[in-house]
């Protein structure tokens, strides 16, 4: 158990519809990282917080939005969802956000867009 | 824009045994980390090893060492003393140095251990 907590575990939803993925980080640590594994494109990194802040973003989409609130967990809003978009989310935490610091990696959420 | 690409999309190993796997990268950074992370069938990924550009010595965690070929781009995993449960997928990750940059994953290797 790396002490990240994603909820939901599985989501079955249908194409244009929006979701909202949940990440909790580690206790301690300042920086949230999320991810899409998919068959087709492999594990892609889509955006990086820290304490509130965007801090990197990657190949996210622009239907795609994420937040990190005072509290520190964050969620990732998927808009418009096309049957693409079905994959494994992956949220993780890091101390500070630093390149080297170690990502600890939630179980993911299962999305699947029927 | 940073690639990284592993060459082997299947390995296998006998139990006890050493294996490398391969990672190659493309940059044009002189700042910048790489990693070996492992996805066991429960997906959960773990990382198993992380090495400084900067740093000539490679890097050594336990069962698992790193060459890192700089000039060569070239960032290999080697596990020795294989055991079943190193058997997963591993991605081989580059990420810069710089603030606001970007996490590139390699596609995977998937590694059997047989016993």
């Amino acid at each position: 158990d790396s002490g990240v907590t994603q909820t939901p575990k599985h989501l079955i939803t249908a194409t244009g519809q929006r979701v909202t993925l949940r990440c909790s980080p580690r206790s301690g640590d300042l920086s949230v990282y999320w991810y899409q594994q998919s068959l087709d494109q492999g594990l892609q990194f889509l955006i990086q917080y820290y304490n509130g802040e965007e801090r990197a973003k990657g190949n996210i989409l622009e239907r795609f939005s994420a937040q990190q609130f005072p509290d520190l967990h964050s969620e990732l809003n998927l808009s418009s969802l096309e049957l693409g978009d079905s994959a494994l989310y992956f949220c993780a935490s890091s101390v500070a956000g630093l390149p080297l610091d170690e990502q600890y990696f939630g179980p993911g959420t299962r999305l699947t867009v029927t | 824009a940073q690639t990284v690409t592993q060459s082997q999309p299947e390995m296998s190993v006998q139990e006890a045994e050493t294996v490398t796997l391969s990672c190659t990268y493309d940059t044009s950074e002189s700042d910048y980390y790489l990693f070996w992370y492992k996805q066991p069938p429960s997906r959960q990924m773990i990382l198993v090893i992380r090495q400084e550009a900067y740093k000539q010595q490679n890097a050594t965690e336990n069962r698992f060492s790193v060459n890192f070929q700089k000039a060569a781009k070239s960032f290999s995993l080697k596990i020795s003393d294989s055991q079943l449960g190193d058997a997963a997928m591993y991605f081989c990750a580059y990420r810069s140095g710089n603030y606001g940059q970007n996490f590139v994953f390699g596609p995977g290797t998937r590694l059997s251990v047989l016993p």
